[in-house]
């Protein structure tokens, strides 16, 4: 069965600090995708990355970076330099290869990061 | 290019009753995947559809039903409504003809359940 746990319920830092999100996540499946949405007090999830699962680079995107390490099962997210404006609550989702496509997402619990002036 | 839209945006509904939501995915998107959200809590998966008939189920009862239109557009009908059905209502559109694999999120539905 799928399941992703992201232990950090709550972070807090003061803006400039860098912060890191983890995310581990469980599959039978070899080929499956991971994902980071951020949910801002709107409400809209935000699509950040996907990664496939064959794919074991690591991404930077400005000043958000990601880890995937397929030996741990983990997929972690940093934010470098932190602003107020990345505070919010940030999921990490697994999908399944479905045979007609990776499609139904399973989330974690979220970590809510707020990040003080 | 028009995002995900969802409708209404809030909705407050009295037990028993039924409630339909609405849909329309991102511009080139032909799949539609509705999620639940409680406070709190992480989006859990109701159901999707593409090409008109539903592809992949989650864990909800059956009063949980939807409907995938020609125009691709969605709706998701809650029949005999719980309290417990109160949550943020999400509607994400992918592109399952085209192989996209990322999903794109509406705003998403508060129904209130009392």
């Amino acid at each position: 069965a799928q399941k992703v746990t992201q232990a950090q319920t709550e972070i807090s830092v003061v803006e400039k600090e860098d912060v890191t999100l983890d995310c581990v996540y469980e599959t039978r499946d070899t080929t499956y995708y991971l994902f980071w949405y951020k949910q801002p007090p709107s409400g809209e999830l935000v699509f950040l990355i996907r990664r496939n699962s064959f794919d074991e680079q690591n991404e930077i995107s400005g000043r958000y970076s990601w880890n995937f390490q397929k030996s741990t099962s983990s997929f972690n997210f940093t934010i470098t330099a932190s602003q107020v404006v990345d505070s919010a609550v940030y999921f990490c989702a697994l999908s399944e290869d479905q045979g007609q496509g990776a499609q139904k997402l399973v989330f974690g619990q979220g970590t809510r990061l707020t990040i003080n002036p | 290019d028009a995002g995900v839209t969802q409708s209404p945006t809030h909705l407050i509904k009295t037990r028993g009753q039924q409630v339909t939501l609405r849909c329309s995915p991102k511009s080139g998107h032909d799949t539609v995947s509705w999620y639940q959200q409680a406070l709190g809590q992480g989006p859990q998966f109701i159901f999707q559809y593409y090409e008109e008939e539903e592809r992949q189920r989650g864990n909800f009862p059956d009063r949980f039903s939807g409907h995938q239109f020609p125009n691709y557009s969605s709706e998701l009908n809650v029949n005999a409504l719980l309290l417990g059905d109160s949550a943020l209502y999400l509607c994400a559109s992918s592109s399952l003809g085209q192989g996209t694999y990322e999903q794109y999120f509406g705003p998403g539905t508060r129904l209130t359940v009392t």
